[in-house]
């Protein structure tokens, strides 16, 4: 079995400051990991993926996430936030012999204060 | 990559009917799947699309209450049945496409029962 867990339902920067979104993730294999965003009413958008290569994984928007495996967390960061990156991110993970199935954290929502 | 659109975008809907969802992809693919994001919550699969065969459902699901089509390696609907309030959500069409190792995921569909 694999699951997730997000550690902040809510976090709240400032815009210009370091944004951290933290993830533990339990699986049985080695996992492929995942940052999604949503923001409010829009689709699912992939930030990042991890998938057994490079521990520290650069994504879009100035988003980067480390794996690691010793502390089971796929942490996610970014340097600078901006007001548009304000929504809802989920950490995702799927491993295992039904490898293509997904499971979602609860979410994290993300406000950026002027 | 993988397009996917959904029909209809949203709809409201009185308690006891049936709606169908509809999901397109612009290439081929393999595995498609259906995800469920009730209010305010994360997602949760509700089954796997299999092209040819029946529908792989996830625990607490259940093929009486969601039945789902598969056709063809582009198309898949999903009908939510006799619905209830409780089934009020946004309906997720997914596509994983193996080359890229992710699922791609198409705008959603909102319902909303009366």
């Amino acid at each position: 079995a694999q699951s997730v867990t997000q550690l902040d339902s809510h976090v709240s920067v400032s815009e210009g400051t370091p944004v951290l979104l933290r993830c533990n993730y339990s699986s049985s294999y080695s996992p492929s990991l995942f940052w999604y965003v949503q923001h409010p009413n829009k689709g699912l958008q992939l930030l990042l993926k991890y998938t057994s290569a490079a521990t520290l994984v650069k994504g879009i928007n100035g988003f980067e996430a480390e794996f690691k495996k010793s502390e089971t967390s796929f942490h996610l960061t970014k340097p600078s936030a901006h007001m548009s990156d304000a929504a809802e991110y989920f950490c995702v993970v799927s491993g295992g012999s039904n490898d293509y199935k997904l499971s979602f954290g609860a979410g994290t929502t993300v406000t950026v204060r002027a | 990559s993988a397009v996917i659109s959904q029909k209809p975008s949203r709809d409201i809907c009185q308690r006891g009917t049936s709606l169908t969802i509809q999901c397109q992809v612009d290439s081929q693919v393999t595995m498609m799947f259906w995800y469920r994001q009730q209010p305010g919550q994360s997602l949760t699969l509700i089954a796997t699309a299999n092209q040819g065969s029946e529908a792989t459902y996830e625990s607490g699901f259940v093929i009486d209450k969601f039945p789902i089509s598969r056709p063809n390696l582009t198309f898949s609907t999903l009908t939510v049945s006799n619905m209830s309030p409780e089934d009020s959500s946004i309906y997720l069409c997914s596509v994983r496409v193996r080359s890229y190792n992710e699922q791609f995921f198409g705008p959603g569909t909102r319902l909303t029962v009366l």
